[in-house]
């Protein structure tokens, strides 16, 4: 099946500082998907982005489909964006497969 | 509702019990899903639910697992027998269609221990 690798597994940020997250996967697909779990446990929509560039606020992804990766960028973190950030990817059957995320702990 | 909700929250269950977990998608989606999330494992996919068709179970871990959608609409996950490596978060999602759009929305998750 496909694989998902992120990177890196976890990150320590001073509250203002920018930071990048890489998504690699092994094969084509039809839909990729960033998240946020909060320490609450809840799976937070960011971007739907199976191909292309989208940006909400603070935060930014590309994926580059051709190439078999995706980039997310969070800019001018906060304590709020303390959490677990999950890269999935559905190559076909519409299962998602999840990377195993990265831990972000941003501190003030 | 506003987004997926799931219940119960909390499940606490003792070893070779029976367990239901229940799921009420977005309103107007037609597909659901099921996950779950282990600290062994990660989130891993269990079913998949598309209107009417015959749901995908290819990622159910045993027999002991089965999921139902009545209505096309509210589901619930049955665990038969329960073990303790079934401990573990169980998320349900649903999406618009499943096929032109195909965007998952998560619930809160069902947190399961069985002692």
């Amino acid at each position: 099946g496909i694989q998902v690798e992120q990177s890196p597994p976890d990150l320590i940020l001073q509250e203002g500082a920018n930071s990048t997250l890489r998504c690699n996967f092994s094969d084509s697909v039809n839909n990729l998907q960033w998240f946020h779990q909060n320490p609450w446990g809840q799976l937070i929509n960011l971007f739907y982005i199976p191909s292309g560039t989208k940006q909400n606020g603070r935060l930014s992804a590309t994926t580059v489909a051709t190439e078999r990766y995706s980039l997310l960028y969070i800019s001018s973190s906060q304590t709020t964006d303390s959490g677990v950030y999950f890269c999935a990817v559905e190559r076909y059957g519409n299962k998602l497969v999840f990377g195993a995320g990265t831990i972000l702990r941003v501190k003030s | 509702g506003a987004g997926v909700s799931q219940s119960p929250s909390n499940k606490v269950t003792e070893k070779g019990k029976d367990v239901e977990l229940r799921c009420d998608p977005i309103s107007g989606h037609t597909a659901l899903y099921w996950y779950r999330q282990s600290l062994g494992q990660g989130l891993e996919f269990l079913i998949y639910f598309q209107g009417n068709s015959a749901p995908d179970k290819s990622g159910l871990p045993s027999d002991r697992f089965s999921a139902e959608r009545t209505g096309g609409s509210v589901s619930t996950l049955t665990i038969q027998r329960t073990q303790q490596e079934d401990s573990a978060v169980y998320l349900c999602a649903s999406s618009l269609d499943g096929w032109t759009y195909n965007e998952q929305f998560f619930g809160p998750g069902t947190r399961l221990t069985v002692l």
